[in-house]
């Protein structure tokens, strides 16, 4: 179909900053929740990754906070670099019996300011 | 690591003309996807199977095919392109189970004209 020019959300930061990126996720029985970055030009990446039965996790320089009763998961970067900028999406699991989709959010894009 | 591998970066192809795009992956996977991916819309899924064999529609399969001959080999097939099929297009690849996320391909940016 025909793109209508809808802009993905921007979060602009300065170097060495934090920075929280924010995603509402859709089925309260999603049990797993993902974060991709994607740079220009190039296919998803897996960051990190959350089960519903947490409600945080760490990674080197990111951290995911998952709050279930609001269905809000969230992405923080510390000490954020020039490379870190890119599009960043969540991505909630669906289970189908043993197998299960991933429904993914539409994206923010995240602008690093040197 | 996981390899998920499309056989083209850039394609331009003729509206009315047939279009393969070709995903491999190495790691013995039984889930493959295809979505397409467009600004302002995200991630859309057109096809996805679990099995040799076995295809099942996502949301957007209109104007679409796939076959799934081989377990590692995942073909996503345009029967007469047309130009709102232009699009980057995405391959994924994931291990059967609840708690794996999916292994992409660097993506293949078609443009019918």
């Amino acid at each position: 179909g025909e793109n209508v020019g809808l802009h993905l959300p921007t979060l602009s930061v300065q170097e060495g900053d934090n920075s929280i990126i924010n995603c509402a996720y859709s089925n309260s029985a999603s049990d797993y929740f993902i974060w991709y970055k994607q740079e220009s030009g190039k296919g998803p990446q897996f960051i990190i990754d959350i089960r519903s039965n947490m409600d945080k996790r760490q990674g080197q320089r990111v951290t995911v906070l998952l709050n279930k009763t609001v269905k809000h998961l969230s992405l923080q970067i510390a000490a954020t670099q020039p490379g870190d900028s890119a599009v960043y999406f969540c991505a909630e699991n669906i289970s189908r019996g043993s197998q299960g989709n991933l429904i993914f959010g539409k994206g923010t894009k995240l602008s690093v300011k040197p | 690591d996981v390899k998920v591998t499309q056989s083209s970066r850039y394609l331009v192809k003729r509206t009315g003309e047939k279009v393969f795009l070709e995903c491999v992956q190495d790691m013995d996977h039984e889930n493959m996807f295809w979505y397409r991916q467009d600004p302002g819309l995200g991630l859309r899924l057109i096809y996805f199977s679990y099995d040799v064999k076995m295809k099942e529609k996502g949301d957007i399969p209109e104007g679409y095919s796939v076959s799934r001959e081989k377990k590692e080999r995942f073909s996503l097939i345009l029967e007469s392109a047309s130009t709102n099929q232009t699009s980057m297009y995405l391959c994924a690849s994931r291990a059967p189970g609840e708690y794996y996320g999916y292994t992409f391909g660097s993506g293949t940016r078609l443009t019918v004209v």
